[in-house]
């Protein structure tokens, strides 16, 4: 089944304790992205990656890291999280093309405390 | 960067009644996107439009592209509990950089 796989589904976890979040997808597809989601807000990019070894910063960037080393992963890293980090997180790929939408994953909810 | 305003944030109609959100922005967009988020779910793509005037139907759903392209909007017609949910318009800032509007909560009373 085409899919984009995060894990985990929850996390709970103190600031400054260093956490990844995984992201693979078996889709072959090129570009991937992180997006947020918080209340009123909407989803907001994070990173997003047009190829092995090309990311770039969405509009969110400040705090998270991220790595392209092989084309079906993309994982965030958040080297010392924060409160104000607390949000639902969602990976995305898509191959590209004209009319393509991007297929999302099923989230990851973080709370930092 | 490139913005896109969606109204209204939020409507609650009675089953049966028709829905429209909106999608906004101040500069031609190349092409717009839309999505369907479930109550606890993840956003799934529903359409893309890319030509100017643009309509598309998908059932009970209409999908339109306005002529500058600076705009669009979803319609739903004879509202169902199914159609619950959040709908997001996005659009491509550059590259494949996907921007979302803040999207519309959707709540049907039956």
């Amino acid at each position: 089944e085409a899919q984009v796989t995060q894990n985990p589904r929850y996390l709970i976890t103190v600031t400054g304790k260093k956490l990844t979040v995984t992201c693979s997808q078996n889709m072959n597809h090129e570009y991937m992205s992180w997006y947020r989601q918080d209340p009123g807000l909407g989803l907001r990019q994070i990173y997003y990656s047009m190829n092995v070894e090309v990311t770039d910063k969405g509009d969110v960037p400040e705090g998270y890291k991220v790595s392209r080393k092989e084309k079906r992963n993309f994982p965030l890293i958040l080297e010392s999280p924060s409160p104000n980090q607390t949000s639902l997180y969602f990976c995305a790929s898509t191959t590209g093309g004209a009319y393509d939408g991007y297929t999302f994953g099923s989230g990851t909810r973080l709370t930092v405390v | 960067g490139q913005q896109v305003m969606q109204i209204p944030q939020y409507q609650h109609v009675q089953e049966g009644e028709d829905f429209t959100t909106y999608c906004n922005s101040s500069t031609t967009l190349s092409n717009i996107q839309w999505y369907k988020q479930r109550p606890g779910g993840h956003p799934v793509f529903l359409i893309q439009l890319v030509k100017s005037g643009e309509v598309k139907k998908q059932k009970r759903l209409t999908f339109q592209f306005g002529e500058a392209k600076k705009n669009s909007s979803l319609h739903i017609t004879a509202t169902q509990t199914t159609d619950v949910g959040t709908y997001f318009c996005a659009a491509f800032e550059y590259g494949n950089k996907l921007v979302f509007g803040a999207g519309t909560i959707l709540r049907v009373k039956s």
